[in-house]
């Protein structure tokens, strides 16, 4: 079964320091990866995907995600944190066992809190 | 329209009083998704419309949920005798290709009481 784990319920990190929220997947065959960030009383909100191409993938509001085959992870990752990042962060894979119907497996979010 | 559109944002019920959940979708959008998330919980998936085809209700909790989309754009999730553990935000979410990224609806906020 295709699932995604964020093992970290939060990340804590100062504004100005580089932060990573971790995603690893359990997936057959090719992944596709997905980041969405949820601010407070706010749906969801698309970062930035891994379909194929560049292991290196970058996204909205200077976010990137780096695509590890051989770990099975899709870490999130910024250089710079910003007090206006912290919000809940959701990793996601396509569920490829139903027929191929582009439903989206998400993690159980993560939430980063920038201090100043 | 310019997003996913969903009302209402807050519906507060009874327990045991059936409840209608509408999205409105992106123009164009032919993947329409519900979503369900609980307090302290991640996305529980619910159910899949993607154009003429039957939808994929494999993510229903139980026989008092329903959802249809008309004309292949606005959908309704109905909830029949409301339970206090259906409290939740249920989100909504549209999609042009298999392989993108969803679009999002603000979510309806639902409090059974």
């Amino acid at each position: 079964a295709q699932s995604v784990a964020q093992p970290e319920d939060q990340v804590n990190v100062a504004e100005g320091n580089p932060l990573t929220v971790k995603c690893t997947y359990s997936v057959s065959g090719n992944p596709y990866l997905f980041w969405y960030v949820q601010y407070p009383n706010r749906g969801l909100q698309f970062l930035l995907k891994y379909i194929t191409g560049d292991n290196l993938v970058k996204g909205s509001y200077g976010f990137e995600a780096e695509f590890n085959k051989s770990q099975t992870s899709f870490h999130l990752k910024k250089p710079s944190a910003l007090v206006s990042d912290s919000a809940l962060y959701f990793c996601a894979v396509r569920d490829k066992g139903t027929g191929n119907t582009g439903k989206l497996i998400f993690g159980q979010g993560t939430t980063l809190q920038v201090k100043p | 329209g310019a997003g996913v559109s969903q009302s209402p944002s807050n519906k507060v019920t009874e327990k045991g009083k059936d409840v209608e959940l509408r999205c409105d979708p992106i123009s164009g959008h032919t993947a329409l998704y519900w979503y369900r998330q609980s307090l302290g919980q991640g996305l529980e998936f619910l159910i899949y419309f993607q154009g003429n085809s039957a939808p994929d209700k494999s993510g229903l909790p139980s026989d008092r949920f329903s959802a249809e989309r008309t004309g292949g754009s606005v959908s309704t999730l109905t909830i029949q005798r409301t339970q206090q553990e259906d409290s939740a935000v249920y989100l909504c979410a549209s999609s042009l290709e298999r392989a993108g990224g969803y679009t999002f609806g603000s979510g309806t906020r639902l409090t059974v009481v």
